[in-house]
C-alpha cells in the first residue's frame, strides 16, 4: 500500500533561518504530492503540490520539488518566519483514487523571534 | 463562501453513547471525506464519497458510519462510542480541477473526547 514518511519534529528554528522538513513515499503508481499547513486550532490548508517527477511547487516562499528517482518531496523555505510556526503534512494521491489522500504523521515547526 | 463547515467544534461523549458529526460545503464539491487525526499518526481516512449517492470505505472504517445526505452534506456517526474513538475529525471536499488533480479543502474539525 501507499505510505508517506516524514522527518521526526518537532523542529524549532529561530527567525530568518532556512527550513527543510525532508519527505519520502512509498506508492504503487504514479502519485501527485502535496503539502499541507495546519495553523493552531484550525483546519488543514494546501501550501502547494506537485503532480509529475521534477516538478516544482512553490507558494508563500516555500518550495518542494517531486524526485522520482529519491521518491522524496523535501519543503524548503530560505528564511522562515514566526507566522511560519504550525504543523506541516506531506501526502500523496493516486490517480483514479477520488484524490483520497494518504499523509505523513506531520511535523510541529516552532519559530522562536 | 464558508467553505466547509462543521459541527460540533467540541464534544465528550460517555463509552456506549451514540452521536453524528455534521460536515457541509457550499463549493459545489462533487466529493467528500471524513478524517480522524491522532497524535504522531497524521491523518487518516474513514470514509470517503466520490458523489452524491455514493460512500466507500477508508483507511480507518470500523466504528463509524457515514450518509451522504445530499451534495452539500456528508455525516458521520459513531454507533457506540469508545474511548479508541477519541480523535480530532475532519471533514474535506474536493472537485476536480481542470489540471485533473483532486485538492481538497478542510473543515475547522470537531475535538471529539469519549471517557
Amino acid at each position: 500500500g501507499n505510505s508517506v514518511t516524514q522527518m521526526e519534529g518537532p523542529v524549532t528554528l529561530s527567525e530568518e533561518a532556512f527550513l527543510t522538513i525532508n519527505c519520502t513515499y512509498t506508492a504503487t503508481g504514479y502519485p501527485s504530492l502535496f503539502w499541507y499547513v495546519q495553523y493552531p486550532g484550525e483546519g488543514l490548508q494546501l501550501l502547494l503540490k506537485a503532480t509529475k517527477a521534477d516538478d516544482k511547487g512553490s507558494n508563500k516562499g516555500f518550495e518542494a520539488t517531486y524526485r522520482k528517482e529519491t521518491t522524496s518531496f523535501h519543503l524548503e523555505k530560505g528564511s522562515v518566519q514566526v507566522s511560519d510556526s504550525a504543523v506541516y503534512f506531506c501526502a500523496l494521491s493516486e490517480g483514479g483514487s477520488y484524490g483520497k489522500l494518504t499523509f505523513g504523521q506531520g511535523t510541529i515547526l516552532t519559530v522562536h523571534p | 463562501n464558508a467553505g466547509v463547515t462543521q459541527t460540533p467544534k467540541f464534544q465528550v461523549l460517555k463509552t456506549g453513547q451514540s452521536m453524528t458529526l455534521q460536515c457541509a460545503q457550499d463549493m459545489n464539491h462533487n466529493s467528500m471525506y471524513w478524517y480522524r487525526q491522532d497524535p504522531g499518526m497524521g491523518l487518516r481516512l474513514i470514509y470517503y464519497s466520490a458523489s452524491e449517492g455514493t460512500t466507500d470505505k477508508g483507511e480507518v472504517p470500523n466504528g463509524y458510519n457515514v450518509s451522504r445526505l445530499n451534495k452539500r452534506e456528508f455525516s458521520l456517526r459513531l454507533e457506540s462510542a469508545a474511548p479508541s474513538q477519541t480523535s480530532v475529525y475532519f471533514c474535506a471536499s474536493s472537485v476536480v480541477p481542470t489540471s485533473g488533480v483532486y485538492e481538497q479543502y478542510f473543515g475547522p474539525g470537531t475535538r471529539l473526547t469519549v471517557t
